[in-house]
């Protein structure tokens, strides 16, 4: 039973446009979100986070919106640049234990 | 800067063969994860560890498991690997909920991909 849920694949952008990856989630004991961006033989790198009593954390490009009553949070990526093509993981912590999604394969286009 | 090292990024086995993979981490954290991370189903927590000689089981541990010795050091065990269990294998370590630094993140090692013939 899936958690943490990220419903698309895979997503295409142009470069300049804003990127808006989705996450959904079940359990509203989480506490705390996080994103990660992962490149092929890689190990996944942190990129921002957000604490369950915030509704916003803004770190240059990148913001997450949190909404506790929808279950649902979203990573925008403003402005989407080349290097910005990853696969990208949305997740969520219940105690010390962080639950990951399936990812999202972000492109984009030049 | 904190540092997880996987001592290998890849590795060819058996089947049939006890596999060990290790991971160390540089900063005196407190948790310690083995992840694994196969097309189309994310990354799928295997064990976690909150202190030394502890361990929790993650979402699919079957066939797998762990040992944690000192602070520093998280090893994953494959008793007898099988097909099926190849994959990235990630670890990762972070500081604990109850630390000062309440929300840290997980950090990754760069991965082992496991090939099992």
């Amino acid at each position: 039973d899936q958690q943490v849920k990220q419903n698309s694949p895979s997503l295409s952008v142009q470069e300049g446009r804003i990127s808006i990856l989705n996450c959904d989630y079940t359990n509203s004991m989480f506490d705390y979100f996080l994103w990660y961006k992962k490149y092929p033989a890689e190990g996944p790198t942190f990129l921002i986070s957000i604490s369950s009593i915030k509704d916003k954390n803004e770190d240059g490009r990148f913001t997450v919106f949190l909404n506790k009553s929808a279950k649902h949070l979203s990573l925008h990526i403003v402005p989407s640049q080349p290097g910005d093509s990853a696969v990208y993981f949305c997740a969520a912590r219940i105690d010390d234990k962080i639950i990951f999604g399936k990812g999202t394969r972000l492109h984009i286009l030049p | 800067d904190v540092k997880v090292t996987q001592s290998s990024r890849y590795l060819v086995k058996r089947t049939g063969e006890k596999v060990f993979l290790e991971c160390v981490q540089d900063m005196d954290h407190e948790n310690m994860f083995w992840y694994r991370q196969d097309p189309g189903l994310g990354l799928r927590l295997i064990y976690f560890s909150y202190d030394v000689k502890m361990k929790e089981k993650g979402d699919i541990p079957e066939g797998y498991s762990v040992s944690r010795e000192k602070k520093e050091r998280f090893s994953l065990i494959l008793e007898s690997a099988s097909t099926n269990q190849t994959s990235m294998y990630l670890c990762a370590s972070s500081e604990p909920t109850y630390s000062s630094s309440y929300n840290s993140p997980l950090h990754f090692g760069n991965g082992t991909r496991l090939t099992v013939t």
